[in-house]
């Protein structure tokens, strides 16, 4: 089946960097989804994506659909503590069901 | 509004056990998914219900699995025996119409620990 990797597997940062991840395949996808998960929950949708080099914001978020339809990244500006969690990229081709990557696990350091 | 409820939040139990999890969805959502998440993966979807209808359980390990949704509404996904490999979190998810990449709203899940 299709497979998402994300990059890095895990980041240890301070509060207050910048973070910048990223969602890659093989396969030529419709969707974008950025999704995170707390500890102890289910996933939460951050950001949505529909076009190729579609760039979008939430908040201190910022997320971009790769022209190639193959990648995409997450980058959150300025770290509080509340982002600590793991990032999922998720999207799909036409209604082909969701395909989630493997996850990006945040840690802030104190 | 009320979110995606999931019951038991914990459960264990020794190999070759049944367990069942419950899922209410929210009011009003036709689609119904349960994914299979196994520590340091991203959730893998094992069936979507439509209505109480099957629109793919490709990934449903039919020999031990199984899952309903009798009236459309809530649901419950059955493991019968279960194996040590099954140990993991299932997530219970809703969306209004399952269509292509429509926002799914999750439920904390069960974590369930096979001894």
């Amino acid at each position: 089946g299709q497979q998402l990797n994300q990059s890095p597997q895990s980041m240890f940062i301070q509060e207050g960097e910048d973070v910048s991840m990223n969602c890659t395949s093989s396969s030529i996808f419709n969707t974008w989804l950025w999704y995170k998960q707390d500890p102890g929950e289910g996933p939460v949708l951050l950001i949505a994506l529909y076009k190729a080099g579609e760039l979008t914001s939430n908040g201190r978020l910022t997320a971009q659909f790769g022209i190639t339809r193959k990648d995409s990244f997450l980058n959150i500006s300025a770290s509080i503590p509340s982002d600590v969690g793991i990032y999922f990229c998720a999207s799909n081709f036409g209604n082909e069901k969701l395909t989630f990557g493997t996850g990006t696990r945040l840690t802030i350091i104190p | 509004e009320a979110g995606v409820a999931q019951s038991p939040r914990y459960k264990i139990i020794e190999k070759r056990q049944s367990v069942a999890f419950w899922c209410n969805p929210i009011s009003g959502h036709a689609t119904l998914y349960w994914y299979q998440q196994i520590l340091g993966q991203g959730p893998k979807l094992l069936i979507q219900f439509q209505n109480n209808g099957v629109v793919d359980d490709s990934q449903l390990p039919k020999d031990r699995f199984s899952a309903e949704r009798l009236k459309g509404v809530d649901s419950t996904l059955k493991i019968q025996p279960a194996k040590l490999e099954d140990s993991a979190v299932y997530l219970c998810a809703s969306s209004l119409n399952g269509q292509g990449a429509e926002k799914l709203f999750f439920g904390s899940g069960t974590q369930l620990s096979v001894l």
